[in-house]
């Protein structure tokens, strides 16, 4: 079945600092892949998606790019900011209709 | 722009009682979901519809049920709930069944089965 795994959280980050959360996926065929945020409070909202291998989705400085080789949809941000605190979700889409998520990842950025 | 509306945000029920989780979406959206969030579990899909009149279990459909009389509009129901109903229920919309990727969530409801 389809399934996505992302790294344990919490990570904490010192402000400017590199992040990368891991994410991991099993899928038949050709899944497209997302990563979705959700602030504190808030619901989730779409951060970045790649529907294709080799795609790198990106905005507002984060990037992730779909790996078919290793299944991975790593999520990367050169330099974090406070306002980036938040859990980030990856999810894909096969088919039928719904989005699999992961388990989600808390992020904390100390300033 | 109201989006996704869900209400309450906040209710406190007692074992066995039963209550109705609203949710509305104003974006003429065909595919709607209901998923909850337990803490480190990420979101699990409850029930989904793919337009009016037609839903569809998720991965944790037991205790609960659905309807879609309308398109705007996709309820939730608990039935003679439990503590393990306890979590946070979020609500979404698509308007492209998740192919994009883009679902629209609402804000959240807090329940709490005591």
């Amino acid at each position: 079945g389809n399934s996505v795994t992302q790294m344990e959280g919490p990570v904490t980050l010192s402000e400017e600092a590199f992040l990368t959360i891991n994410c991991t996926y099993t899928a038949t065929g050709y899944p497209s892949l997302f990563w979705y945020v959700q602030y504190p409070g808030e619901g989730l909202q779409l951060l970045l998606k790649a529907t294709k291998a080799d795609d790198k989705g990106s905005n507002k400085g984060f990037e992730a790019t779909y790996r078919k080789e290793t299944t991975s949809f790593h999520l990367e941000k050169g330099s974090v900011q406070v306002s980036d605190s938040a859990v980030y979700f990856c999810a894909l889409y096969n088919q039928g209709g719904k989005l699999i998520f992961g388990q989600g990842t808390e992020l904390s950025v100390k300033p | 722009n109201a989006g996704v509306t869900q209400t309450p945000k906040f209710r406190i029920l007692k074992i066995g009682q039963s209550m109705t989780l609203q949710c509305t979406q104003d974006m003429n959206h065909n595919y709607m979901y209901w998923y909850r969030q337990d803490p480190g579990m990420g979101l699990k899909l409850i029930y989904y519809s793919v337009g009016a009149g037609i839903t569809d279990k998720g991965e944790v459909p037991n205790g609960y049920n659905v309807s879609r009389s309308t398109t705007e509009d996709f309820p939730l129901r608990l039935e003679l709930a439990a503590p393990s109903q306890t979590s946070v229920y979020f609500c979404a919309s698509s308007s492209a069944g998740g192919y994009t990727g883009e679902l629209f969530f609402g804000e959240g409801s807090r329940l709490t089965v005591l």
